[in-house]
This record gives structure tokens, C-alpha cells and sequence, in this order.
């Protein structure tokens, strides 16, 4: 399988815990954005990379959320001291450089947090 | 920041009747404009997109337009099928900066009935 790929698939934590998803973008793909998506909702943009460097974050990332991009290939991302509102489906996309727009999302992690 | 509105939030049809899902966008700037498809618990799945560039582009079933002037854009799918039955997601690049990222609106669970 050539696609986007997320690990874990599931993910259930207790409330204080920290987490860490890791995302496989397409081979050679510059861009990865990770997007988080609720029930009934549109996803979210959370963050951007081009190759390692973090270009954005949304407001939404909060100081408990952390993302890198170490080598330009995998992406990680981790949420510390887990609260109930952070469960949702975390989602990575990626896209393949400049002037590029077309983003292909891999299956996403479901972290439920109790 | 950009802000996609989508209508209708649900759609029932019969088996070869066309569906027609219609969304806004706020930021005159963007300049890209994809719908995703996304079945119950699978990632979502770029079907079509159009760039500011171009008013109209189909795919066999499948037809977006686009109305710049007002700011609007609109998913056609014609002879529908069982299996288009999905959740529909339009979404438009935000312009800023030059790093692509996607604006979704909340979806149209679209029911094909036999």
C-alpha cells in the first residue's frame, strides 16, 4: 500500500495521559498537514510541515500539543496530559510539493479519552 | 480566515437521480477548491477538485463548479448509485501564506436509496 498510513488506528487513553501518533506520508511527498476531525465535522487544520520545518500551527494546537517532521519523512504527534476534549480522529495528509495542491489523507488515529 | 458554509447537511435521493451539494467560501483569495468523500470509518477521499482558473470540470459522474464572482462552488453527481451513498466534504485552500491549507465545511451525508 502506497497511501498515507497513521499508527495507531485506535487509541484509548485515561485522562492525564500522554499520546503519540505517528503518520507515513507518501513517498517523496514535500507537505504533510495533520488535521483533527470530530463527530459530524469537517476536519481541522492543526499543522503544517514542508519537508522538517514546521510552517504552521493553528490556535487550536495548544501548548499540550506537540508535532515534528525529524527527517523530512514520518511525522509524530503528541498530546500530553490528556483531557476529554481531545478525543477525535486525528488525521495526516499529504501532498506533493510546490505548486501542488492536492492532499491525500491517510486513515486517521480515534483516540477516545476517558 | 477562510470559512466554508455547505448545504444541505443531508441528502436523500433515489438510485439514478443526480445530487447536488452546494458550499461558500469567505476569502476572495482562495484559489483551490476539492471535494472528499468519506465512507463510514474510512479517511477521506479527494473524488474532484477545481482551481480558480477553471468554471466547470467533470469526471464521468462527477462535475464542480465554480463561481468566483460569488464566491460559490457546487458538487453534481449525476445517475447516482448505491455505493455513492458517503459523507461529502467540500473544502477551499486558504490563501495565506503558500502552505495550502484546507478549510472543510461540515459535510452532506448523501443516502442513495435502490
Amino acid at each position: 500500500d502506497t497511501g498515507v498510513s497513521q499508527d495507531p488506528r485506535h487509541k484509548i487513553t485515561k485522562r492525564g495521559q500522554n499520546v503519540t501518533f505517528r503518520c507515513d506520508p507518501i513517498s517523496e511527498h514535500n507537505r504533510l498537514y495533520w488535521y483533527r476531525q470530530t463527530l459530524g465535522q469537517g476536519p481541522e487544520f492543526l499543522t503544517y510541515f514542508q519537508n522538517e520545518a514546521q510552517l504552521e500551527k493553528s490556535r487550536l494546537l495548544s501548548d499540550r500539543f506537540s508535532a515534528e517532521r525529524p527527517k523530512g519523512s514520518f511525522s509524530t504527534l503528541e498530546i500530553q496530559r490528556t483531557e476529554q476534549g481531545d478525543s477525535a480522529m486525528y488525521l495526516c495528509a499529504s501532498s506533493p510539493g510546490v505548486y501542488t495542491y492536492e492532499q491525500y489523507f491517510g486513515p486517521g488515529t480515534r483516540l477516545t479519552v476517558t | 480566515g477562510e470559512n466554508v458554509e455547505q448545504h444541505p447537511s443531508t441528502l436523500s435521493v433515489q438510485e439514478g437521480d443526480s445530487a447536488v451539494i452546494k458550499c461558500t467560501y469567505s476569502d476572495s483569495a482562495s484559489n483551490y477548491f476539492p471535494w472528499y468523500k468519506q465512507e463510514l470509518g474510512k479517511r477521506p477521499q479527494l473524488i474532484i477538485d477545481i482551481r480558480s482558473n477553471v468554471g466547470e470540470k467533470k469526471d464521468q459522474r462527477i462535475a464542480v463548479t465554480l463561481n468566483k464572482t460569488a464566491k460559490h462552488f457546487s458538487l453534481h453527481i449525476t445517475e447516482t448509485q448505491p455505493e455513492d451513498s458517503a459523507v461529502y466534504f467540500c473544502a477551499a485552500s486558504d490563501s495565506g501564506g503558500s502552505n495550502y491549507k484546507l478549510t472543510f465545511g461540515k459535510g452532506t451525508l448523501l443516502t442513495v436509496n435502490p
